[in-house]
């Protein structure tokens, strides 16, 4: 039990391109979804915290109108990245609690490369 | 003081040694500090977790020593083989947050 999945694996994109990224906990509700990036080699590190019917809660230095999440039901959370650039390339991964729980299950990622 | 310090980054072990890979925090306020393996190109597993009212869980070959007044914990893999090669992430999570902040990672290397 406990699986997460996102979608897609992989993607492509021109610049200036928007990208949406699905993540769906597929055997257990999840109040709260969490969004990470991992650089090359490099640690992750926690975007934003997306909350089911409310609005996320982003970290300092992640713009909010880039980066734009939705968590509509207790199973999905998507994650668009708007007007794509290079740097933007990167591994995004999204996590999800079972409600009421602590432990954070991880989906197995999206790698974006923005051309 | 949200920082989560891992070392060695990198470490090479022969098989069937034992692999100890050490994080420390600064924050009293976490209580949950998992462990995470990663693969290349994958999402980070699960592999244990303890909470800080617990000095040392096992599960297997994976083992988690806590000590609370040093703020450290660390993870031990006993009789290390191959497939344990891969990428280990400390973490700690802030109370009633949710939300993991993880240590720098720790590049392991389990020689045939």
């Amino acid at each position: 039990g406990a699986v997460v999945s996102q979608h897609p694996s992989r993607v492509i994109c021109k610049s200036g391109t928007s990208v949406k990224i699905e993540c769906r906990s597929l055997d257990f509700q999840a109040t709260t979804m969490f969004w990470y990036r991992q650089f090359p080699k490099q640690s992750l590190m926690l975007m934003a915290t997306s909350n089911e019917g409310s609005k996320a809660t982003y970290e300092q230095g992640v713009e909010k109108d880039k980066f734009l999440i939705n968590h509509a039901s207790l199973t999905l959370s998507t994650l668009t990245v708007t007007s794509a650039h290079p740097e933007d390339s990167s591994f995004y991964i999204c996590s999800a609690s079972p409600t009421g729980k602590d432990t954070q299950y991880f989906g197995p990622g999206t790698r974006l490369t923005v051309l | 003081q949200q920082q989560v310090k891992q070392s060695p980054q990198s470490l090479i072990v022969q098989k069937g040694g034992i692999s100890i890979i050490n994080c420390a925090y600064e924050n009293t306020a976490f209580d949950y500090f998992p462990w995470y393996q990663q693969f290349p190109g994958k999402g980070p597993a699960l592999l244990i977790a303890i909470r800080p009212d617990v000095s040392e869980k096992k599960e297997g070959r994976f083992t988690i020593s806590f000590n609370k007044s040093a703020k450290q914990f660390s993870l031990h893999i006993m009789d290390s083989q191959p497939g344990d090669s891969a990428t280990y992430f400390c973490a700690a999570s802030i109370l009633n947050t949710g939300k993991l902040i993880f240590g720098q990672g720790t590049t392991l290397q389990v020689k045939p």
